[in-house]
């Protein structure tokens, strides 16, 4: 069965340092989204990403984070300058139609 | 908010038993997706129901679906200590939106 992948599976980083999360989504997919998941807490949304553009963004999702979709594989987010808040699980998600939103497995962001 | 509210919040069965866990949410769906997350890890796609069905079967998993009640139910049949994990139920509205997630139902199946 197609899945979602992500890489790497757990980035450490400096306090103010950049981080780029890359996800592959399911090929014939048309809808992306970003959510996270700070340890204890609920799966939280971020962005979703339709057409090559954002349709909706959260709260979270201020001027530090962006996303793009370089090559027509790759789901990609960018954490600008990234703070000990950030430190979480991020999950790429994607989707056909009106079907089954799929997850990749997360990456594990550990900001020291 | 479309996210689905799962009751209980927690739940400790032994194995073998079935466990029940129920959903609500507040607007028209196009579907319902029920996951599964273990300890730390991602988000595993358990089943689907759409609008117009009232009951799906995946396995030892049955669905429900009470459109006019806003309300879901998941059952787990015959558990097994593999099945101890976290539940949501994510409410799908249509389009490009989103599917939104609650506290979940914290499962313990007790071998």
């Amino acid at each position: 069965e197609p899945e979602v992948t992500q890489t790497p599976s757990h980035q450490v980083t400096q306090m103010g340092q950049e981080v780029i999360l890359r996800c592959v989504p399911i090929s014939n997919h048309l809808y992306f989204y970003w959510y996270r998941q700070i340890l204890g807490q609920k799966v939280e949304f971020l962005v979703s990403f339709y057409n090559n553009e954002i349709s909706e963004k959260s709260e979270i999702f201020d001027d530090q984070f962006s996303v793009e979709r370089p090559d027509g594989s790759n789901f990609t987010l960018k954490i600008r300058s990234t703070k000990l808040e950030d430190s979480a699980m991020y999950f790429c998600a994607s989707r056909y139609g009106t079907d089954t939103q799929y997850f990749g497995p997360g990456t594990r962001l550990t900001v020291l | 908010s479309q996210q689905g509210e799962e009751d209980p919040q927690a739940l400790s069965i032994q194995e073998g038993e079935n466990a029940t866990m129920n959903c609500s949410y507040k607007t028209s769906i196009n579907n319902l997706q029920w996951y599964r997350q273990n300890s730390g890890r991602g988000l595993v796609h358990l089943i689907l129901i759409r609008s117009n069905e009232r009951e799906k079967h995946s396995g030892r998993l049955r669905v429900t679906l009470d459109t006019s009640k806003k309300s879901s139910s998941l059952l787990i049949t015959a558990s097994r200590a593999a099945d101890t994990a976290s539940y949501f139920c994510a409410p799908y509205p249509g389009g490009y939106q989103k599917v939104t997630f609650g506290t979940g139902t914290k499962l313990q199946v007790i071998p």
